[in-house]
């Protein structure tokens, strides 16, 4: 069965600091890995998503992730934050099965200190 | 265009009543899922749509748990004898193929379910 670890609940950064999400996944077979962002009362968007090809995965908001098999990782980056980058974070994996559904991690909560 | 959208945003249920959850999906949009999320967890599938056709259903964590796309448009999520653990936001979300890996979700807002 497929997984996702996120293994920071919180992180706090400054703004203008550089930032790393870790996401760690489980999965059989060549995994569909996801980045999405979740803000208070708004649904989850689409940061990023990784197939195959390049492992170095550019998203929109300036974010991006490297995909490392070895380390079975795809941990998300941002070279400099912004407060309105405040929100939840949630890796997620699907794969080439029937139905798509995708597996979530716990997610990680992004705060942004002045 | 028009996002996915959900309906009520909000709904308070005391225990034992029945609730509806409506989804709209973005127009067009041929797949359909719903999750769950419980409080500080990521989001759990619990069924799919291709279409009106039902295709997945083995997240629904009990027969109280019923969703229905009649006319492979909107979809509405009902749960009977609502129970304090059905307590979570609920999940909507289309992607415009039939259900393939590469295919982007597009999420609507939830409709977040308190039972008393």
């Amino acid at each position: 069965a497929q997984s996702v670890t996120q293994p920071d609940i919180h992180i706090t950064v400054s703004e203008g600091a550089s930032l790393e999400l870790r996401c760690n996944y489980s999965y059989g077979a060549t995994p569909y890995l996801f980045w999405y962002v979740q803000s208070p009362g708004q649904g989850l968007q689409l940061l990023l998503k990784y197939f195959s090809g390049d492992t170095l995965v550019q998203g929109i908001k300036g974010f991006e992730a490297e995909f490392k098999r070895s380390q079975s990782s795809f941990n998300l980056r941002k070279p400099s934050v912004h407060w309105s980058d405040a929100a939840e974070y949630f890796c997620a994996v699907g794969g080439n099965n029937a139905g798509n559904m995708l597996t979530f991690g716990g997610g990680t909560r992004l705060m942004v200190k002045p | 265009g028009a996002g996915v959208s959900q309906s009520p945003r909000y709904k308070v249920a005391k225990r034992g009543q029945d609730v509806a959850l409506r989804c709209d999906p973005i127009s067009g949009h041929v797949s359909l899922f719903w999750y769950q999320q419980a409080l500080g967890q990521g989001p759990e599938f619990l069924t799919y749509f291709q279409n009106e056709a039902q295709l997945d259903k083995s997240g629904l964590p009990s027969d109280r748990f019923f969703a229905e796309r009649p006319e492979g448009s909107v979809s509405t999520l009902k749960i009977q004898r609502t129970q304090q653990e059905d307590s979570a936001v609920y999940l909507c979300a289309s992607s415009r193929r039939p259900p393939v890996a590469t295919d982007t979700q597009y999420f609507g807002p939830g409709t977040r379910l308190t039972v008393l």
